[in-house]
């Protein structure tokens, strides 16, 4: 089935820095969602990208909806310590009209005050 | 709006006993998933709903589970006999038709079988 591969694993940084993220499939998507876990807590949507090219705001986050339509990006400017937690992409797979939302790895975001 | 809640929060059982997972989903929302985490494999698709009626339940991974939806505000997913291998954390999402893609997740239960 088709799968998701985010890059990096892992990130540490100090507060502050900007952060990128990605994510790449080796078939097209025609929509991305970008997720955000913490502790004990379950996935809370950020952003959601229907069109290739696309990108979009959500305060400091901003999501790009790559033109191959097998990639998206999510950038994080100036982060905080709430910044902290698991960030997964996502998108459905399956037959059209199916509804099977598969995710990335994740990636684990780190911040040093 | 509440969010999608789910029950218990934490459940510790033995191997070999019944487990039950209750979902309560967003009200008017028309799908409802199920989904387990864990290191090794990550946030994986069990079964999904529209509807009330199960859709596609190829990711359920043993005849030990079963998922059931009642009614549009509540959903079980079923463990028996539970094992080792189950311990994860299994969420419940809802999404509507409308933007039938963002699926909203409950709190999850932490389940452990020992």
């Amino acid at each position: 089935g088709q799968q998701l591969n985010q890059s990096p694993q892992s990130m540490f940084i100090q507060e502050g820095e900007d952060v990128s993220m990605n994510c790449t499939s080796s078939s097209i998507f025609n929509t991305w969602l970008w997720y955000k876990q913490e502790p004990g807590e379950g996935p809370v949507l950020l952003i959601a990208l229907y069109k290739a090219g696309e990108l979009t705001s959500n305060g400091r986050l901003t999501a790009q909806f790559g033109i191959t339509r097998k990639d998206s990006f999510l950038n994080i400017s100036a982060s905080i310590p709430s910044d902290v937690g698991i960030y997964f992409c996502a998108g459905p797979s399956g037959l059209q009209g199916a509804q099977k939302l598969v995710f990335g790895q994740g990636t684990r975001l780190t911040i040093n005050p | 709006d509440a969010g999608v809640i789910q029950s218990p929060r934490h459940e510790v059982t033995e191997m070999g006993q019944e487990v039950t997972l209750r979902c309560k989903p967003i009200s008017g929302h028309d799908y409802l998933f199920w989904y387990r985490q864990t290191m090794m494999r990550g946030l994986e698709l069990l079964i999904y709903f529209n509807n009330n009626v199960p859709i596609d339940d190829s990711g359920m991974p043993e005849d030990r589970f079963s998922a059931k939806m009642p009614n549009a505000s509540f959903s079980t997913l079923k463990i028996q006999p539970s094992e080792p291998r189950d311990s994860a954390v299994y969420f419940c999402a809802s999404s509507f038709i409308g933007k039938r893609d963002e699926a909203f997740f409950g709190q999850g239960t932490r389940l452990t079988v020992v």
